[in-house]
């Protein structure tokens, strides 16, 4: 199994550009999730999902959306990206809500 | 609303010298506790997590906490260090009968292993 992959690992875009950072997971999980890191605030759930079809906002949703048309994919779209997006985003999965999230590697993101 | 407190931003410590991790945390119903690793330029993995039953809980590389409900506390432990410890370490708790999708992260301890 490869766990949970994420693309691309790094990027760099400009203020007002828009872009998918997407995440895939082959362990047939229910729940999948994104985060945001920055330093010394550990992670805030941006959005997360029960299931295929099914989405619902975190902590920190603005600028952010999400889709879930299957079970394995989860991408996340920034619109009209902004300084504040900066960040390093993880992915993560679980089988149900209170199991071990198993998180992928990361996206950095710069937006300048 | 649930709350996670990591008490210490910074650990250093010397190889081989034992090393407790502090979380404190808030919440008005019961709660799962979960102790992360993230080692540099990596994602986060389990260490060990505490749903019901012993108080005591023991993860992987010898690592271990203990749930303290009246302290409303869950401390990391570890005996003896190495520098493959090198890493940062989030606490984290989610309520269980709580909405979902709620886990809810400290802002992570970074332990540094001297030899």
């Amino acid at each position: 199994n490869a766990g949970v992959t994420q693309t691309p690992k790094f990027r760099i875009l400009k203020i007002g550009q828009s872009m998918t950072l997407q995440c895939a997971q082959d362990m047939n999980h229910n729940y999948m999730y994104w985060y945001r890191q920055d330093p010394g605030m550990g992670l805030k759930l941006i959005y997360y999902s029960v299931g295929a079809g099914i989405t619902d906002k975190g902590e920190v949703p603005n600028g952010y959306n999400v889709s879930r048309s299957t079970t394995e994919d989860f991408p996340l779209r920034l619109e009209l990206a902004a300084p504040s997006q900066t960040s390093v985003y993880f992915c993560a999965s679980s089988y149900d809500r209170d199991d071990e999230q198993y998180f992928g590697p990361g996206t950095r993101l710069t937006v300048t | 609303a649930q709350s996670v407190t990591q008490l210490d931003s910074q650990v250093p410590v010397f190889e081989e010298a034992p090393v407790e991790l502090r979380c404190n945390y808030s919440s008005s119903v019961s709660v799962y506790l979960f102790w992360y690793v993230q080692y540099p330029n990596q994602g986060l993995q389990l260490l060990l997590k505490y749903l019901s039953g012993s108080t005591l809980v023991k993860g992987i590389n010898g690592f271990e906490a203990e749930f303290n409900k009246s302290q409303t506390s869950f401390h990391l432990r570890k005996p003896s260090v190495h520098i493959s410890d090198t890493a940062e370490y989030f606490c984290a708790v989610s309520s269980y009968g709580g909405s979902q999708g709620n886990l809810i992260f400290g802002k992570g301890t970074k332990l540094s292993v001297k030899p």
